[in-house]
């Protein structure tokens, strides 16, 4: 299985600041026939189901405001949330599905400092 | 708007058995691949098991392989997981989401989770 591995674990960023977000894979998980990286990424709010944030590495869901962006290709991905704000406090999630063996990064909390 | 609506956890003995049912609206289901992703209390998310849109294809993990079985009946737009010899480490609240367009794809949207709790 493709191990996902997120860093740091715990983020503390004051209130309009940029946090920033790694997440690595075992092995790529750039798809070399169509050039596209199979990498999402998720925000989970206390006592709330994971939403989408982004997909495709970089493209951001319909609705989620531009201060969040993705970045990265192969092995290396990032998470950019640029001016934070008080609702952004969540637990945020990579995963991979380039392979039906699903994985997802152990995730990281994000605090407001 | 796509709907999830997951039902069937409870507390369960050790060796015991539960079913879990999804039922799904606002999409033609039957068009959609569809995968339960469990999350164990204060832990991270774990794919468990995801179903190909006619039912003939299905993925498990490797910690519920041989003990869950997921299936799927178009005709209701419901998702089910089956799970058997279950264990305390499957402790966990149990998503069901679609796949978002074809198998390999991200999971969009996700339902409210139903909570399962193995003790004695």
């Amino acid at each position: 299985d493709i191990v996902m591995t997120q860093s740091p674990d715990s983020l503390a960023v004051s209130l309009g600041e940029r946090a920033t977000i790694n997440c690595k894979s075992s092995q790529s998980v750039l798809y070399s026939s169509n050039n596209k990286n199979y990498l999402a990424w998720y925000r989970q709010k206390p006592g709330q189901p994971p939403k989408l944030l982004i997909y495709w590495a970089s493209t951001r869901e319909s609705g989620v405001p531009d201060r969040f962006s993705g970045s990265g290709s192969g092995t290396d991905f990032t998470l950019t949330i640029t001016s934070l704000q008080a609702e952004d406090v969540a637990v945020y999630y990579c995963q991979q599905y380039y392979t039906t063996s699903y994985t997802f990064g152990q995730g990281t909390k994000l605090e407001i400092k | 708007e796509v709907q999830l609506l997951e039902s069937g956890g409870g507390l369960v003995q050790p060796g015991g058995s539960l079913r879990l049912f999804c039922a799904a609206s606002g999409f033609t289901f039957n068009s959609y691949a569809m995968s339960w992703v469990r999350q164990a209390p204060g832990k991270g998310l774990e794919w468990v098991s995801t179903i190909g849109d006619s039912g003939g294809s299905t993925y498990y993990a490797g910690s519920v392989k041989g003990r869950f079985t997921i299936s799927r009946d178009n005709s209701n737009n419901t998702l089910y997981l089956q799970m058997n010899s279950l264990r305390a480490e499957d402790t966990a609240v149990y998503y069901c989401a679609k796949v978002a367009y074809q198998l390999l794809n991200w999971f969009d949207p996700w339902g409210q989770g139903t909570l399962v709790t193995v003790s004695s």
